[in-house]
């Protein structure tokens, strides 16, 4: 699975979008990008996942550039219960090739009044 | 809809010691999987499980071991516990290990080794 690249922090104030950033340079064609949040104690959670085109959900928008080597998760209205530590992550889809992930340090996003 | 459930929550154990931890997926899940989460290393992906088969494996000792029961209950001991094995321990269940899905995480079990 291709390697990802987060900034370790980010602030938003809350009711403004946040914008969290990931870099994948080495991605492959048939690498999905997966979005999870863990808030602090409690197991991650899924977010999004797209492979080329944009997508979005009741959480959040995934943006994914042409060329797939970065994408940015866009959560549309912060709120204060957004706080957490944002992995994304990089996978190949295979067909039986199982639930492996692989979770790089995340962006840890504090969203403040 | 109840969510994974993992036994027990917190537990203490000392050096040498073995342990056993429980995972209850969501119902109608047949995908078990199971992380490791520390300060240092961050989550760790240590094996998963589907229809009481081991499907895949991470790059952890022989001291940690797993199996998953014919109603997808699943569980992983450790033995010969060190220090470093001091974690939070978290089970996924999804749908299947086919095309790509959500995984659905517990709350996980936090282990300290003492």
């Amino acid at each position: 699975d291709a390697k990802t690249t987060q900034p370790p922090s980010m602030d938003c104030a809350e009711g403004r979008a946040a914008n969290l950033p990931c870099n994948h340079s080495t991605i492959s064609g048939n690498e999905y990008v997966y979005w999870y949040r863990q808030i602090h104690s409690q197991g991650p959670q899924y977010i999004i996942h797209g492979l080329k085109n944009n997508e979005t959900n009741e959480m959040a928008s995934l943006i994914i550039t042409e060329d797939r080597k970065s994408s940015t998760l866009i959560l549309p209205h912060a709120t204060l219960r957004d706080t957490a530590v944002y992995y994304c992550i990089v996978r190949v889809k295979i067909t039986g090739g199982g639930n492996k992930l692989t979770f790089g340090t995340g962006t840890q996003l504090k969203v403040e009044l | 809809k109840a969510g994974v459930t993992q036994t027990p929550r917190y537990l203490i154990k000392t050096r040498g010691q073995q342990v056993t931890l429980s995972c209850s997926p969501i119902s109608g899940h047949r995908s078990v999987s199971w992380y490791q989460q520390t300060p240092g290393q961050g989550l760790q992906f240590l094996f998963e499980y589907f229809s009481e088969t081991q499907r895949n494996k991470g790059n952890f000792p022989g001291r940690f071991s797993g199996r998953q029961f014919s109603n997808s209950r699943s569980e992983m001991n450790v033995s010969t516990l060190e220090l470093g094995d001091s974690a939070l321990y978290l089970c996924a269940s999804s749908l299947g290990t086919g095309a790509f899905r959500e995984l659905f995480f517990g709350e996980g079990s936090r282990l300290t080794v003492l």
